[in-house]
């Protein structure tokens, strides 16, 4: 079974500038999350899909941040604009519906803003 | 004060030993408790997962709850240098439905030195 997918794994962009993570779940799970997880801090959930449809955005910082779930399958992150502060890594997670409690992880985008 | 908290670290320890890795929390909600091992640059994955108050135990590692504590606790016997990683506790309430959400310590940093 594939695991999480996400791409890319590094990007390096500049305050103020924009930019897009993607993730692709383990086929077949409904619900997937997007955590920021920065440095020596654990994952903070910034939203919950499940399908294509938002369960909890509200830890997502909206001004800044949008993410979106096409077909209930792969997801989008953006930021735009980048500040300082959201150097951090992005983690996605997927899982099966029906109180799951596992959620499988995909390596990250370690994203540095300068 | 954070709901989930724990022991920051880093944590070193020879080969062999038996490590201690601990959180506390505030929410009474919460009623399963979950580790998380993260290896560097990896996304989390689950290590250990209860939802009682008491021991269970997989092969080296064995998970403690304490329910009118607020305290759980992961041992680690025979370490090995393999199990040099970052271990996150993590905590969810009773939902129905829909998956569910969890909350997540700061993360233990260990190394076990050969």
């Amino acid at each position: 079974e594939a695991g999480v997918a996400q791409s890319p794994r590094y990007k390096i962009i500049e305050k103020r500038q924009s930019v897009a993570f993607w993730c692709n779940p383990i086929s077949g799970h409904a619900t997937l999350y997007w955590y920021q997880q920065i440095l020596g801090q654990g994952p903070k959930l910034l939203i919950q899909f499940q399908n294509n449809g938002v369960v909890d955005d509200s830890q997502l910082p909206k001004d800044r941040f949008s993410a979106e779930r096409l077909k209930g399958v792969d997801s989008t992150l953006k930021i735009q604009p980048a500040k300082l502060e959201d150097s951090a890594v992005y983690l996605c997670a997927s899982t099966s519906t029906g109180g799951a409690y596992e959620q499988y992880f995909g390596p990250g985008t370690r994203l540095t803003v300068t | 004060q954070k709901e989930v908290e724990q022991d920051p670290g880093p944590l070193s320890v020879p080969e062999g030993a038996i490590v201690s890795l601990n959180c506390t929390y505030s929410n009474s909600a919460f009623q399963y408790f979950m580790w998380y091992r993260q290896y560097s640059r990896k996304g989390p994955e689950l290590l250990m997962y209860t939802y009682s108050s008491g021991n269970k135990e997989d092969g080296r590692f064995t998970a403690q709850v304490d329910k009118s504590s607020k305290y759980i606790s992961l041992f680690i016997r025979d370490s090995q240098p393999s199990d040099s990683a970052t271990y996150l506790c993590a905590m969810s309430s009773i939902s129905s439905g829909s998956a569910r959400q969890l909350t997540f310590g700061s993360g233990t940093q260990l190394t076990v030195l050969p």
